[in-house]
Order: structure tokens, then sequence, then C-alpha cells
């Protein structure tokens, strides 16, 4: 069965550091990988996806993942963290049953930046 | 470009009484359609997804039902709430291709008391 784990509750990380946020995946196939974020009481958001081709995919808000098959991972990564990356995230992985194209979401990782 | 339009923002109910949220998608046609919850501020559960008008599946059961009457309106309802129908729930929509991204709605607030 597909599934991703996100091994960590919270990252915490001091502004202007690198931030990575972990996520493994087990899937058969292919897999098709996504990072979504979500600010407090709003909706998620979209950064990045892995489909297909370079390992490395950049996203949204200067955020980008490491696709990486022998490990089975897919983590989150940003150069420089912001105070206002503050936000929990989340890991997804499309299963395909029976036609429908469906996200298996992690069960979220709260990132804080502190100043 | 597409967007996703979700209402109430936030609803307040007694126990026992009807609930409808509704979805709609603009900018596309013909969507795969989900209603997801949030509970406790974290974990996503897959409620329903529906791939045309009418046809709609049901992930788990529950208190809960879900109906596509137009091709870009998903609505979810139930006869009677119970006070573990509370939380946060998420509308979204995607292409068919499973390589398509989910884009989701802002969310409604559901609180039975």
């Amino acid at each position: 069965a597909q599934s991703v784990a996100q091994p960590e509750d919270q990252v915490n990380v001091a502004e202007g550091n690198p931030l990575t946020v972990k996520c493994t995946y087990s899937v058969s196939g292919n897999p098709y990988l996504f990072w979504y974020v979500q600010y407090p009481n709003r909706g998620l958001q979209f950064l990045l996806k892995y489909i297909t081709g370079d390992n490395l995919v950049k996203g949204s808000y200067g955020f980008e993942a490491e696709f990486n098959k022998s490990q089975t991972s897919f983590h989150l990564k940003k150069p420089s963290a912001l105070v206002s990356d503050s936000a929990l995230y989340f890991c997804a992985v499309r299963k395909n049953s029976g036609g429908y194209n469906k996200l298996i979401f992690g069960a979220g990782t709260r990132l804080a930046v502190h100043p | 470009s597409q967007t996703i339009h979700q209402w109430p923002a936030t609803l307040v109910q007694p126990v026992g009484s009807p609930l409808s949220l509704e979805c709609t998608v603009e900018g596309t046609s013909n969507p795969n359609l989900y209603w997801y919850r949030q509970a406790a501020g974290r974990g996503l559960q897959l409620l329903f997804y529906s791939v045309g008008i009418g046809q709609i599946s049901s992930e788990v059961p529950q208190n809960l039902s879900a109906s596509r009457p137009q091709d870009r309106q998903f609505i979810l309802s139930s006869k009677k709430l119970l006070l573990s129908d509370s939380g946060f729930y998420l509308c979204a929509w995607s292409h068919g291709d499973k390589s398509d991204t989910i884009y989701f709605g802002e969310g409604s607030w559901l609180t039975v008391v």
C-alpha cells in the first residue's frame, strides 16, 4: 500500500539557517510526490511535486525537494529560512485506485522559524 | 485561471441539525472533486471524491454524504450532525491525470455544539 511518513512532528530552525523537513515514502511503481504548506486556519497551498526527471525539484517561495529513490525519500529544503515560513508542511503521494487519483498525506510537520 | 470557492468559512451548528457545505470550481471543466477533513490541526482524511456528475465515492463510512449536482459543484451534507463531525473541511479539485496537482479551497470550520 502507498504511504508517506513524516518522522518529525516539529522542526525548529533559526532564521537565516537552512531547513529540511523530512519525508519518506512507500509506493509500488513510480512515485508521484507532493509537498503542501498550510498556514493557520487556511487551506493547503501547493509547493512542488516530483513526477519524473531531475531529482531536484524547485517550487514556490524558494523551496526545493530532492527525490532519492534508493532512500525512498523526498525531503523538503530551503537554503535560508524566514520567520514567515513557519507553518504546517505536508508530504503526499498520489495513489491511483480504481481509476481515481487520490492524495495520501503524511501526518504533517510543524516548522517553527525563530528570529 | 482556475479558482475554487468554498463556503461558509465558519459554521456553528447544534447537534442533530442538518449540514450543507458547498464548493464550486471555476475556470475548468470535468474536474475531479474531493472532500477532506482535517482533525486536530493535523492529519487529512479523504471523505469523498467524484470524477463526474452524480458519481460519488466514499472513503469511510460516516454520518456525512456528498453530492455533485453540477459539473463544478460539490456539496457535503448531513441530515443530523454529531459532536464528532466537528472539524476543518477542505474541498479540492484536480484534473484526471495522476500527475496533476490537487488544489485546495480555503476550508470550512464546523463546530457542532
